[in-house]
């Protein structure tokens, strides 16, 4: 089974930190995604990736930035932390064609 | 342009009774269609696909969807609801041989009394 791995289930920081959010996928998969969940909006698309250092921006980009230098892993970096940033992150990995996602657990990241 | 419709925030049934969970679509091209389910605190969870062949795909869990062309539809039905189905459901659409990014629906809150 594929495993998708988020390195923190709940995570809380301040205002203004630089915050750092892995994902590890173990399946050799080419594609990577980052969503944030929010009730009511469902899920959100903030950064695709199709490759190693390759990334597309999805709907919601600004205040984010993503990393993946190796192709099992890709980061999600907020540059300066905002309470309207508190949300569930979601990652997931896919391959290429008619393949489902694979999801990991999600972080929840809250922002004081 | 891709889009996923699901009409009902949440849906109410007794155990013991079917159930069914909406999704609509529109798409340009043939669809690749998918059901997800998410418990609390979880991420989400792969149900079932449908790709091409037959309009009855069955899935993990009892669940299965129908196909519909002619309505752009793809609603999620188990024929005898339990109280551990009480989930998240989430209805995605991409288009076969377009972008690699599905398009998810809003998400259906299921709720099975006892």
């Amino acid at each position: 089974d594929v495993k998708v791995t988020q390195s923190s289930r709940y995570l809380v920081k301040r205002t203004g930190e630089k915050v750092f959010l892995e994902c590890v996928q173990d399946m050799d998969h080419e594609n990577m995604f980052w969503y944030r969940q929010d009730p009511g909006l469902g899920l959100r698309l903030i950064y695709f990736s199709y490759d190693v250092k390759m990334k597309e921006k999805g709907d919601i980009p600004e205040g984010y930035s993503v990393s993946r230098e190796k192709k099992e892993r890709f980061s999600l970096i907020l540059e300066s932390a905002s309470t309207n940033q508190t949300s569930m992150y979601l990652c997931a990995s896919s391959s290429e064609g008619y393949q489902p996602q694979h999801f990991g657990d999600g972080t929840r990241l809250s922002i004081l | 342009a891709q889009s996923v419709a699901q009409p009902e925030d949440q849906v109410n049934v007794a155990e013991g009774n079917p159930l069914t969970v909406k999704c609509t679509y529109s798409v340009s091209g043939n669809p690749y269609l998918f059901w997800y389910v998410q418990y609390p605190n979880r991420g989400l969870q792969f149900l079932l696909k449908y790709i091409t062949g037959d309009n009855l795909v069955k899935g993990s869990y009892g669940f299965e969807a129908e196909f519909n062309k002619s309505q752009t539809s793809f609603h999620l039905k188990k024929p005898s609801a339990l109280v551990s189905d009480s989930a998240l459901y989430f209805c995605a659409v991409r288009v076969s041989g377009g972008s690699y990014i599905p398009t998810f629906g809003r998400g259906t809150s299921l709720i099975v009394h006892p």
